[in-house]
């Protein structure tokens, strides 16, 4: 089946320590995104890729790095500079930058700092 | 910058009753709007799309309106369901035109 997935669902931090979420899709889109989503807030734009080897910043992405080596792959790496990473996170993707169809979204991974 | 407002963190209704959601946005004006459902701890699901020249949308009972002047769009669902309790996301494509941003959601509980 065509879709996105994201691992892992949870993920627990130390303070001090970088990780990594995998976002996968295999809907040959071009364009992928990176959101993050805490409680009372909507999905805000961390990141975002139009095409492979290219990215370019939200509206958050201060203490967030990420990758686009593959047209499937679009990981996001949470680093010690994100003063405050617990939160949901949510990959999204569609077939261009146009919008004008619709955003594909995965299942999310749930970071906790413990 | 470009602000979308969706009027009510949440809202309680009736099964059989119609439920209708309000998205307000400012400072620009999108050539489209979209939206979607939540269902907690999962990723938003695209619902329906609306264009600037479309002043009316159906799909089975849900059906979205698009009012450009008053920078509005309302959300219908008839003959609701407690199936249909989730958060519904109004979206618009920043002015950039390359992501989409998205209010805060409106939570909808129906009561059987």
């Amino acid at each position: 089946d065509g879709g996105i997935t994201q691992s892992p669902k949870y993920l627990f931090r130390k303070e001090g320590q970088n990780v990594t979420l995998s976002c996968e899709q295999n809907l040959n889109h071009d364009a992928m995104y990176w959101y993050r989503q805490d409680p009372g807030q909507g999905l805000r734009l961390i990141y975002y890729s139009q095409i492979v080897n290219d990215f370019q910043k939200g509206d958050i992405a201060e203490g967030y790095s990420v990758s686009r080596e593959k047209k499937e792959s679009f990981p996001l790496t949470v680093t010690s500079a994100q003063k405050n990473p617990t939160a949901f996170y949510l990959c999204a993707s569609s077939i261009s930058r146009g919008w004008n169809t619709e955003a594909f979204f995965g299942q999310g991974t749930r970071l906790t700092v413990v | 910058s470009q602000k979308i407002e969706q009027n009510s963190e949440a809202l309680n209704i009736q099964e059989g009753k119609t439920a209708t959601l309000t998205c307000n946005y400012t400072n620009y004006s999108p050539a489209y709007l979209q939206w979607y459902r939540q269902d907690p701890g999962r990723g938003p699901v695209f619902l329906l799309l609306i264009r600037e020249n479309e002043k009316e949308k159906r799909k089975e009972r849900l059906k979205v309106t698009f009012d450009t002047t008053l920078k509005q769009s309302l959300f219908h669902i008839t003959a609701s369901q407690p199936a249909d309790s989730a958060t519904y996301l109004c979206a618009l494509v920043n002015q950039a035109g390359t992501a989409l941003i998205f209010g805060k959601g409106t939570t909808l509980s129906v009561s059987s």
